[in-house]
C-alpha cells in the first residue's frame, strides 16, 4: 500500500517562508504532486517531482529526495490568500491514481 | 478550455436511494479520474479511466458503486441504496496522457452528497 505523513497544520505571517514537509510510503515511486484546495473549493495543482532536486514555479517550490521517501513545499513571500490546505500526493508506478495525505492547514495571519 | 464540470454541484437524498452525479472532463483530455473527499480528509481515489475503458478501480468501490464513461467523453457515478456514510464530496478530475500536463490532474469543484 501507499501512505503519505504531512503536518496537520502550519500557521506563519504575511511575508514570510513556509515549509511543508510530506513524507511517504510507496512501492515502485514515480512521483510526489502538491496540490492547494481552499475551503469549499476544488484542489489545484502546484508542482509536481519525478525526479530528486527543487522545482520552482513563482512563488512555489517543491522538492524531492526519493532515497529519503521526502518531500517539501516551500511558499515565500506569503499572502492572505495562501491561507488554504495543502496536500502531498504519489503515484506508484504502473498506476495512474494519487493516494494523497491528509493535507496540511496553512493560516497565515496578518 | 472550460474546466471539469461536474453535476449537480449538491444532491440531498434519502438513505436508500440512488443517486447519479455526472463529469464532464476538459475535451482533450482521455484520462477521467473519481476521487471521494471527507471533511478534513484528503481526496480517495475511486476509480481511473483511459478513454472508455476502466483501468483502475479501488476496493473503496464497493458493488453499490458503479461508473462509466460510455464513450470517451463524460462520466458518470451511480451510487445505488445509499447510506449514510456516503455522505461525501465526489471529485472528478481529468489529465491528458502525454505532454508536459500529463502529471496534472485538474479537478472540478465536485457533487456534494448528503445521504439522510
Amino acid at each position: 500500500g501507499q501512505s503519505l505523513e504531512q503536518p496537520s497544520e502550519v500557521t506563519a505571517v504575511e511575508g514570510a517562508i513556509v515549509q511543508i514537509n510530506c513524507t511517504y510510503q510507496t512501492s515502485g515511486f514515480y512521483g510526489l504532486s502538491w496540490y492547494q484546495q481552499h475551503d469549499g473549493g476544488a484542489p489545484t495543482f502546484l508542482s509536481y517531482n519525478g525526479l530528486d532536486g527543487l522545482e520552482e514555479t513563482g512563488r512555489f517550490s517543491s522538492f524531492l529526495s526519493r532515497s529519503d521517501s521526502y518531500g517539501y513545499l516551500l511558499l515565500q513571500e506569503l499572502q492572505m490568500k495562501d491561507s488554504a490546505s495543502y496536500f502531498c500526493a504519489v503515484r506508484a508506478s504502473g498506476f495512474q491514481k494519487l493516494v494523497f495525505g491528509t493535507g496540511t492547514r496553512l493560516l497565515v495571519s496578518p | 478550455d472550460t474546466g471539469v464540470s461536474q453535476n449537480p454541484r449538491h444532491k440531498i437524498t434519502k438513505r436508500g436511494q440512488n443517486v447519479t452525479f455526472r463529469c464532464d472532463p476538459i475535451s482533450e483530455h482521455n484520462r477521467l479520474y473519481w476521487y471521494r473527499q471527507t471533511l478534513g480528509q484528503g481526496p480517495e481515489f475511486l476509480t481511473y479511466f483511459q478513454n472508455e475503458a476502466q483501468l483502475e478501480k479501488s476496493r473503496l468501490l464497493s458493488d453499490r458503486f458503479s461508473a462509466e464513461r460510455p464513450k470517451g467523453s463524460f462520466s458518470t457515478l451511480e451510487i445505488q441504496r445509499t447510506e449514510q456514510g456516503d455522505s461525501a464530496m465526489y471529485l472528478c478530475a481529468s489529465s491528458p496522457s502525454g505532454g508536459a500536463a500529463k502529471n496534472i490532474q485538474y479537478f472540478g469543484a465536485g457533487t456534494r452528497l448528503s445521504v439522510l
